[in-house]
């Protein structure tokens, strides 16, 4: 079963540091999402992308946050200067539609990554 | 704006027994609704969705859930609970009239199944 895959599981960087975390999401899916989970907080939205641009962001996805898809299979999550807040898990997900029309599919999660700034 | 309730921090059910979990939600206009599961250490799995039609949605594993939409309820249902069910649930909405993609989720709700 296809699966959406994300490197690296775990990452520690300093404060400051640049970071990008790595994702494959499925191969036929159109729209991708990066997610985060703030250790025993719920789940939150930060960007939707599709068609080559942002679709949707979160006031939590700032000028600090980026998002690229640099080839056709991977999709990346870039913070360019961490700070301690921004430990968290970080999920990608990816789905074939959206919804709005054209029906709606479920977003597939990958297992994360885990996001440590000391 | 969207917006999805867990009431319950932990759920507590012997194996055997049936288990609900809760989820009440609010949306401008229709909503998508999903739930996911989450084990240790790793990510969410689609468990099951309601878009339309029947009230009644089955998924995964033998869940199911109920779409209540005058309670604007959408509680996860199992009629006989296992220890590997034992796990980390959550809800989660997605407004279909605002064409917006994102999902929104509860806070979780932690299911313990005792043997």
């Amino acid at each position: 079963e296809p699966e959406v895959t994300q490197t690296p599981s775990h990452q520690v960087t300093q404060m400051g540091q640049e970071v990008i975390l790595r994702c494959v999401p499925i191969s036929n899916h159109l729209y991708f999402y990066w997610y985060r989970q703030i250790l025993g907080q719920k789940v939150e939205f930060l960007v939707s992308f599709y068609n080559n641009e942002i679709s949707e962001k979160s006031e939590i996805f700032d000028d600090q946050f980026s998002v690229e898809r640099p080839d056709g299979s991977n999709f990346t999550l870039k913070i360019r200067s961490t700070k301690l807040e921004d430990s968290a898990m970080y999920f990608c997900a990816s789905s074939r539609s959206g919804a709005g029309g054209f029906g709606s599919t479920e977003a597939f999660f990958g297992q994360g990554t885990r996001l440590t700034v000391v | 704006a969207q917006s999805v309730a867990q009431p319950e921090d932990q759920v507590n059910v012997a194996e055997g027994n049936p288990l609900t979990v809760k989820c009440t939600y609010s949306v401008s206009g229709n909503p998508y609704l999903f739930w996911y599961v989450q084990y240790p250490n790793r990510g969410l799995q689609f468990l099951l969705k309601y878009i339309t039609g029947d009230n009644l949605v089955k998924g995964s594993y033998g869940f199911e859930a109920e779409f209540n939409k005058s309670q604007t309820s959408f509680h996860l249902k199992k009629p006989s609970a296992l220890v590997s069910d034992s796990a980390l649930y959550f809800c989660a909405v997605r407004d279909m009239n605002t064409g917006f993609q994102k999902l929104v989720f509860g806070t979780g709700t932690r299911l313990l199944v005792s043997p």
